[in-house]
């Protein structure tokens, strides 16, 4: 049973902080790594995208991959009211994504 | 780039009757639609996978006789709700992926209530 492991929360921090959010997965040969954003009631909307080690940016958010510890990451820096939300993992091997049941995050004003 | 449209975005419909959702890609061609519901506080749940011009493949567990998937072009995948019941009110959601690579496009998802 392939699995993605996310800590429900709910993660607090403070505005301006640095939020940081975690992902294992089991599958060992995935190759595509996501990280979607989901507010209250709404779908889930694609923020970030990683296929190799190591860090990639955009803008206030870096994705961090680390295939050898089978571990992905999320920072959001500077992080405003309106990063609060639900994020969601997602991991891809074969023809199959399998998405974690997600972090939520609350950044107080 | 990538928008997914889905319609209705709300729907009420009385138990027993059937329910037709329709998912769109805007702006480029899904090879693969896929097919989610979610429950209030719960995780995103996959339905089924379809692929343009073949059959949906179903999750374990989710009725196929239930829950009819066409996907008859690159732009367009229905979702029908066969003899809706109170317990098949739900969030619908859709997404799609072009095949150039693994993302997933969501739809703004469709909140069904089965009364």
């Amino acid at each position: 049973q392939k699995e993605v492991e996310q800590n429900s929360g709910p993660l607090s921090v403070p505005e301006g902080a640095i939020a940081s959010l975690n992902c294992t997965y089991s599958d060992r040969g995935s190759q595509s790594f996501f990280w979607y954003r989901q507010y209250s009631g709404k779908s889930p909307e694609l923020i970030m995208s990683i296929y190799s080690n190591g860090d990639k940016e955009d803008g206030r958010f870096t994705a961090q991959l680390n295939k050898a510890s089978q571990y992905v990451s999320l920072l959001i820096r500077d992080s405003q009211p309106s990063d609060s939300a639900t994020y969601l993992c997602a991991v891809t091997g074969g023809f199959k994504t399998i998405f974690g049941a997600g972090t939520r995050l609350f950044v107080k004003a | 780039g990538a928008v997914v449209s889905q319609h209705p975005s709300r729907v009420i419909c009385k138990s027993g009757t059937s329910v037709k959702i329709e998912c769109r890609s805007l702006d480029f061609q899904a090879t693969t639609m896929f097919w989610y519901r979610q429950f209030p506080k719960q995780s995103l749940m996959l339905m089924a996978t379809s692929n343009e011009g073949s059959k949906a493949t179903y999750e374990q567990g989710v009725e196929k006789d239930k829950f009819l998937i066409n996907h008859a072009s690159l732009t367009l995948s229905t979702l029908t709700v066969t003899s809706a019941h109170p317990e098949d009110s739900s969030f619908y959601i859709c997404s799609a992926s072009s095949g150039d690579g693994d993302e997933q496009y969501f739809g703004p998802g469709t909140r069904l209530t089965v009364t």
